[in-house]
């Protein structure tokens, strides 16, 4: 019954490294998505990928690149980590029919120095 | 494009006390309405929802009913607790493929 799983559930960056954040469901939905949420803020949208081969930009997604492995797997990579990218990380999925609800990680709290 | 209108935080109440978190909503058709829950050093889990106009939506004693004619999708609680503690987002599955649209969260602080 795992749901959405992320990983790594923390990390910490240096200014210009990168990392890849790691997404995966197993509830077979089409749908996935990246949000970040920073303090005192709502979620905002940085990719989602509405079916296997196919991923769409959000409402902040400069600085990101994302990729959809198979139908389970979304992964969010940050190819030159910046301090403004301090954030807490949250992957999403859910079906593509529209009264179904999404399912969301535990969160990956990043922190760049 | 579609939109989703939450009162601003945080609301801070007594134990016992009623509870009601205001949502407002624009949107082209006919959405399904969501309000979710985010616990502290948690992820945003399902609270209720609600697919069409005049369904209430009911979970943990909270509850919401979906007013088209008032655009709205208020969230209230007869008697709320501590653990009630926590941030509140109201969605609508709308926009391209269907894709949530979210509010800008509630924080609520519910004290003993």
């Amino acid at each position: 019954n795992a749901g959405v799983t992320q990983t790594p559930k923390f990390q910490v960056l240096k200014t210009g490294q990168s990392m890849t954040l790691q997404c995966a469901q197993d509830m077979n939905h089409n749908s996935m998505y990246w949000y970040r949420q920073d303090p005192g803020m709502g979620l905002r949208l940085i990719y989602y990928s509405a079916s296997e081969g196919t991923t769409d930009k959000g409402e902040v997604p400069n600085g990101y690149n994302v990729s959809r492995l198979n139908k389970r797997e979304f992964s969010l990579r940050l190819e030159s980590a910046a301090p403004s990218q301090t954030s807490v990380y949250f992957c999403a999925s859910k079906t593509g029919t529209p009264n179904t609800e999404a399912f969301f990680g535990q969160g990956t709290r990043l922190t760049v120095v | 494009g579609d939109s989703v209108t939450q009162m601003e935080g945080p609301v801070t109440l007594s134990e016992e006390a009623f509870l009601t978190i205001n949502c407002t909503y624009t949107a082209t058709g006919y959405p399904s309405l969501f309000w979710y829950v985010q616990y502290p050093g948690e992820g945003l889990q399902l609270l209720l929802k609600a697919t069409k106009a005049d369904d209430k939506g009911s979970n943990k004693g909270f509850e919401a009913t979906y007013r088209k004619e008032t655009t709205s999708f208020h969230l209230e609680k007869g008697s709320v607790q501590v653990s009630d503690s926590a941030v509140y987002f109201c969605a609508l599955s709308g926009g391209s493929n269907y894709q949530l649209i979210w509010g800008a969260g509630t924080k609520l602080i519910i004290k003993p």
